[in-house]
């Protein structure tokens, strides 16, 4: 069973170039979560996708930051004009989407590094 | 705002010594989980309590859920090298959504 799979694992941009981060969950899972994740820190929620639908976008910056997660594809955020402050690790998420919520265990893909300079 | 601290920040010990890490909110949450992440990684579950004071066992390691759902610790028993990572812990807020602890860097000595 393939796993979350995560691409590019390293992805370098200049300032004001566009970053696109792709995410495909494991087979059969419907829901995808986007975490980011600053050097020397825990993990931050982005956003909730669940197959054409955002459910929750809350951890999204309002500007350049956009995700989607079509009917066919891989989840794919987005990051526009990108600045140095956009360098972490992306992690995406995933889950069956049958218990719901919290009762399901989300399986980590191995991230993206992105470095802006 | 929801917060999970985690103490300490960063453990460096030799193999075959007994550890503690903490995880600690003045939040209740409804589950919390414990990962494991190695450098260039994504975090890996390595459990999930949900009722409070319960106590879960991996082998060598002992989780345990606080009474009132606001604290947990993870217990390691004669660490090994391959312990070595960064201990997350993560609180169910709310539906879905998952509240991240600040990270123990635990590095385990041979």
């Amino acid at each position: 069973n393939a796993g979350v799979m995560q691409n590019p694992r390293h992805l370098v941009r200049r300032r004001g170039q566009e970053a696109r981060l792709r995410c495909s969950p494991m087979k059969g899972h419907s829901h995808v979560y986007w975490y980011r994740q600053l050097p020397e820190e825990g993990l931050k929620f982005m956003v909730y996708l669940q197959k054409e639908n955002i459910i929750d976008e809350s951890g999204m910056p309002k500007e350049r930051f956009s995700a989607e997660f079509p009917k066919e594809g891989p989840s794919i955020l987005r990051i526009q004009q990108v600045v140095r402050g956009d360098s972490a690790a992306y992690f995406c998420a995933s889950s069956p989407g049958l218990a719901g919520g919290w009762r399901e265990t989300q399986y980590f893909g191995p991230g993206t590094r992105l470095l802006v300079l | 705002t929801q917060l999970l601290e985690q103490s300490p920040q960063f453990l460096s010990i030799q193999e075959g010594e007994n550890l503690t890490v903490y995880c600690n909110s003045s939040s209740v949450f409804s589950s919390l989980q414990w990962y494991r992440q190695e450098p260039g990684e994504g975090p890996v579950l390595l459990v999930t309590v949900v009722t409070g004071g319960e106590v879960k066992k991996l082998k060598r390691l002992t989780f345990q859920f606080g009474d009132a759902r606001k604290d947990s610790s993870l217990h390691i028993t004669a660490a090994q090298p391959g312990d070595t990572g960064l201990y997350l812990c993560a609180g169910a807020s709310g539906t879905y959504k998952y509240i991240f602890g600040t990270g123990t860097r635990l590095k385990v000595l041979a």
